[in-house]
């Protein structure tokens, strides 16, 4: 059972680059969620979706756009890469229900020079 | 809107002293709570939860008590590891808000022999 998996692990973009942070589930859940993670300040919500074909803001969705085509995938496309956006990600999965555990994943570092 | 505030880190300790992590909550309703933990290089993965007021979430040793009169779920173990070495963050899952997850800051706990 593979959870939740992120792909890549480790990127470096450059200023005005874009690319697709991947995370898959095979939990079959129905809520998915982004984060970043940046020195001391916690993880802060990027976008969030409730099941396939629905998203939403979280606290800090400039800059980047999601889609959710399947249950299993959710990923997060960063377009025009500013070094603001120097941080490690977490995609995390959860059951329905708000006293379930979310599922995260290894986390990909991402380097904007 | 919901949030979480936790004590300020890093936190370091002697191994087997006392721990305790101040954890704090504004929410409307009744959420439920977490503790996540995270080790160096490592995703988050759930330590304990506990999904009503006066319940006891318990887990290796460590334990929290969801106090709804005081909105706090500190986290405590009498007997701290070396290997206890990580990131713990306190988050809170409240009805009716899409599912999503709200984390504290995080609080770092270094351990020494």
């Amino acid at each position: 059972n593979a959870g939740v998996t992120q792909t890549p692990k480790f990127r470096i973009l450059k200023i005005g680059q874009s690319m697709t942070l991947q995370c898959t589930q095979d939990m079959n859940h129905n809520y998915m969620y982004w984060y970043r993670q940046d020195p001391g300040m916690g993880l802060k919500l990027i976008y969030y979706s409730v099941g396939a074909g629905i998203t939403d803001k979280g606290e800090v969705p400039n800059g980047y756009n999601v889609s959710r085509s399947t249950t299993e995938d959710f990923p997060l496309r960063l377009e025009l890469a500013a070094p603001s956006q120097t941080s490690v990600y977490f995609c995390a999965s959860s059951d329905r229900g708000f006293n379930t555990e979310a599922f995260f994943g290894q986390g990909t570092r991402l380097t904007v020079v | 809107g919901n949030s979480v505030t936790q004590m300020e880190g890093p936190v370091t300790l002697s191994e087997e002293a006392f721990l305790t992590i101040n954890c704090t909550y504004t929410a409307t309703g009744y959420p439920s709570l977490f503790w996540y933990v995270q080790y160096p290089g490592e995703g988050l993965q759930l330590l304990l939860k506990a999904t009503k007021a006066d319940d006891k979430g318990s887990n290796k040793g460590f334990e929290a008590t969801y106090r709804k009169e005081t909105t706090s779920f500190h986290l405590e173990k009498g007997s701290v590891q070396v290997s206890d070495s990580a990131v713990y963050f306190c988050a809170l899952r409240g009805p009716n808000q899409g599912g999503k997850l709200i984390f504290g800051q995080g609080t770092e706990l270094s351990v020494k022999p």
